[in-house]
């Protein structure tokens, strides 16, 4: 597509469910990112995915957390057993190779309550 | 480990005046720099980026320049608008390490 696209735009959810949010990366894109942009605590990273390597999780918050990448394109963030302080906007970004920048989507606004 | 350290915000300033927002990184290697902007209800967009030391880079009238000598990567534009009112987020990332690592973000309001 012309760019990253992410799903649902927001979601409200009970503390103790299971989410999950959806990024589309830019068609050819080989490296997908995610991050979480908390209120005073800017952008922190979550797990990479580069092509059919392992991915980074060394930013996953806790076990709640995991994703997964299928086929090399779309990815979808889970988060289980949600908790208050997962509110957060999810960011998902992809990337052509090393050299470029990130191309952000606009995010997942997720309310725990 | 490599940290990105910004001055925090807000920054509020009035329409023509010059503009500074400090940033300033620790890094093991010779990292790529980068100034990303979050305009309000929009994802982030980079602003612009810099790969190598004494490179300036430069976009709508923003300018950084890459100090390895002072660790340090400073945005600036001589003349703000109100449509620059936005978050600005200095971030590096090194050659090794494919993913960026962002600073907390300079809230900036440009008063008309």
């Amino acid at each position: 597509g012309a760019g990253v696209s992410q799903s649902p735009s927001n979601k409200v959810t009970e503390k103790g469910k299971d989410v999950e949010l959806r990024c589309d990366p830019i068609s050819g894109h080989t490296a997908l990112y995610w991050y979480r942009q908390s209120l005073g605590q800017g952008l922190e990273f979550l797990i990479y995915f580069q092509g059919n390597s392992a991915p980074d999780k060394s930013g996953l918050p806790s076990d709640r957390f995991s994703a997964e990448r299928t086929g090399g394109s779309v990815s979808t963030l889970t988060i289980q057993r949600t908790q208050q302080e997962d509110s957060a906007v999810y960011l998902c970004a992809s990337s052509r190779d090393n050299n470029y920048g990130y191309t952000f989507g606009s995010g997942t606004r997720l309310t725990v309550v | 480990g490599n940290s990105v350290t910004q001055m925090e915000g807000p920054v509020t300033l009035s329409e023509e005046a010059f503009l500074t927002i400090n940033c300033t990184y620790t890094a093991t290697g010779y990292p790529s720099l980068f100034w990303y902007v979050q305009y309000p209800g929009e994802g982030l967009q980079l602003l612009l980026k810099a790969t190598k030391a004494d490179d300036k880079g430069s976009n709508k009238g923003f300018e950084a320049t890459y100090r390895k000598e002072t660790t340090s990567f400073h945005l600036e534009k001589g003349s703000v608008q109100v449509s620059d009112s936005a978050v600005y987020f200095c971030a590096l990332r090194e050659n090794r390490d494919d993913k960026i690592i962002f600073g907390k973000g300079t809230r900036l309001h440009i008063l008309p």
